[in-house]
């Protein structure tokens, strides 16, 4: 079956810019997180859904990160007012339930900001 | 918070040779383990995980990990590499008695295997 699809793979933007970054899970997993990976680090925890809400935001760096999921299947993550800093990949994972699973990650969209 | 250590950044590795790649945890409570992959130009993809019961687990492709609560580790092991598991892994940690469902990553350990 179809794994996690994101999108764009890639975004070159601007610092200042806002962006919107797009996240396909798993048909079916009611779990979706989003994490960043800066070069030579793991992946780094920002957002938690649980179908429709998140149920835990506590990654998110400041208040220029949101992400929504309103209907419990597609998540967007947007970046406002974007800076250099704000450079990696993002990736995006789904997971099956409400219980800690195995997470499955999306290839990432590597976003930098000029 | 809790982090999580992989002290080996770079194994070089030849063929057949065995593999042991370190990964300690901070939390000193109750934990789901886990051993992610990433080949090159692809994503991540689990390799194994650990929840409960033995600390012994085996994963895909001939690979395995010991949970020893005491030392707060959960190594990664293959008796013997092949070329195609030149690739990045990464340890990941979930605190299992909070209720959160984040995992804690490692900063990877990228092995290269050689012919």
């Amino acid at each position: 079956g179809a794994g996690v699809s994101q999108t764009p793979s890639n975004k070159v933007t601007e610092k200042g810019k806002y962006v919107e970054l797009r996240c396909d899970p798993i048909s079916g997993h009611t779990a979706l997180y989003w994490y960043r990976q800066s070069l030579g680090q793991g992946p780094e925890f920002l957002i938690y859904f649980q179908g429709t809400g998140a149920a835990d935001d506590s990654g998110l760096p400041n208040d220029r990160f949101f992400a929504v999921r309103p209907e419990g299947s597609v998540s967007t993550l947007k970046i406002q007012r974007t800076e250099r800093g704000d450079s990696a990949v993002y990736l995006c994972a789904s997971s099956l339930g409400d219980r800690v699973n195995e997470q499955f990650f999306g290839p990432g969209t590597r976003l930098t900001v000029l | 918070a809790q982090s999580v250590s992989q002290h080996n950044h770079h194994v070089i590795l030849s063929e057949a040779a065995s593999l042991e790649l370190g990964c300690n945890y901070s939390y000193g409570g109750t934990v789901n383990l886990f051993w992610y992959v990433q080949y090159p130009g692809q994503h991540l993809q689990l390799l194994l995980k650990y929840f409960s019961g033995d600390p012994l687990v085996k994963g895909i492709k001939g690979f395995e990990a010991e949970f020893i609560k005491s030392k707060f580790s959960f190594n990664l092991r293959k008796p013997s590499v092949q070329w195609s598991d030149t690739a990045e892994y990464f340890c990941a940690v979930n605190v299992g008695d909070t209720g959160r469902r984040a995992l804690t990553f490692g900063s990877g350990t990228r092995l290269q295997v050689q012919p």
